[in-house]
């Protein structure tokens, strides 16, 4: 069946510094990808999102392009900021919304 | 403003006791989620439903009971068979067809006393 795997956390990086989360999928044919963002406490917020081979993702400074060759859509950011702080899901799902698959999260902490 | 609510935010529960745990959404979509999330964990399934009057189980269904009578509502019961019910409830919709992401809800932290 379809899968997400994410880089294991914690992570924990210094304000400014950059960010990069990986995840790689297995899909049968042509799934969209998507980073959410969860909070404590707090439910998950679609962070961004891409539907096709070569399509990069962008929002509040994170970006992650949908590489098809390589399973891959790796989340970026240039420098983190303290209010980063949080748990980030990659998740897939094919094209009737069926399978929706999350990856086991990556928590990240930047310190000041 | 669209979005989805749940509630209540916090819920305390005797042992032995049934629950339910309240989810509406006014984005018209056709599918609707619950997940269950432990301390430190991911998501895990528990039912879904993409269409009114329908719902399959997920991966940890046991314990569990859902309804959908109404397009925007899917209230999710946990029942005194669930044995350790005490974590943090997700729910969720999407439009069924299309590249569409899932919207969440705020969440609902349930703990058995």
């Amino acid at each position: 069946g379809d899968s997400v795997t994410q880089m294991e956390g914690p992570v924990t990086l210094s304000e400014e510094a950059c960010l990069t989360i990986n995840c790689t999928y297995t899909a049968t044919g042509y799934p969209s990808l998507f980073w959410y963002v969860q909070y404590p406490g707090e439910g998950l917020q679609l962070l961004l999102k891409a539907t096709k081979a070569d399509d990069k993702g962008s929002n509040k400074g994170f970006e992650a392009t949908y590489r098809k060759e390589t399973t891959s859509f790796h989340l970026e950011k240039g420098s983190v900021q303290v209010s980063d702080s949080a748990v980030y899901f990659c998740a897939l799902s094919g094209y009737y919304g069926q399978n929706f698959v999350f990856g086991p999260g990556t928590r990240l902490s930047v310190l000041p | 403003d669209g979005g989805i609510t749940q509630s209540p935010k916090y819920l305390f529960r005797k042992e032995g006791q049934n629950v339910t745990l309240s989810c509406e959404q006014n984005l018209n979509h056709d599918a609707m989620y619950w997940y269950r999330q432990d301390p430190g964990q991911g998501l895990r399934l528990i039912y879904y439903s993409q269409i009114v009057n329908d719902f399959q189980k997920g991966d940890i269904a046991e314990g569990y009971s859902v309804s959908r009578e109404k397009k925007e509502s899917f209230p999710l019961t946990v029942t005194s068979a669930q044995k350790n019910p005490t974590a943090f409830y997700l729910c969720a919709s999407t439009r069924s067809r299309g590249h569409n992401e899932q919207f969440f809800g705020p969440g609902t932290r349930l703990t058995v006393l």
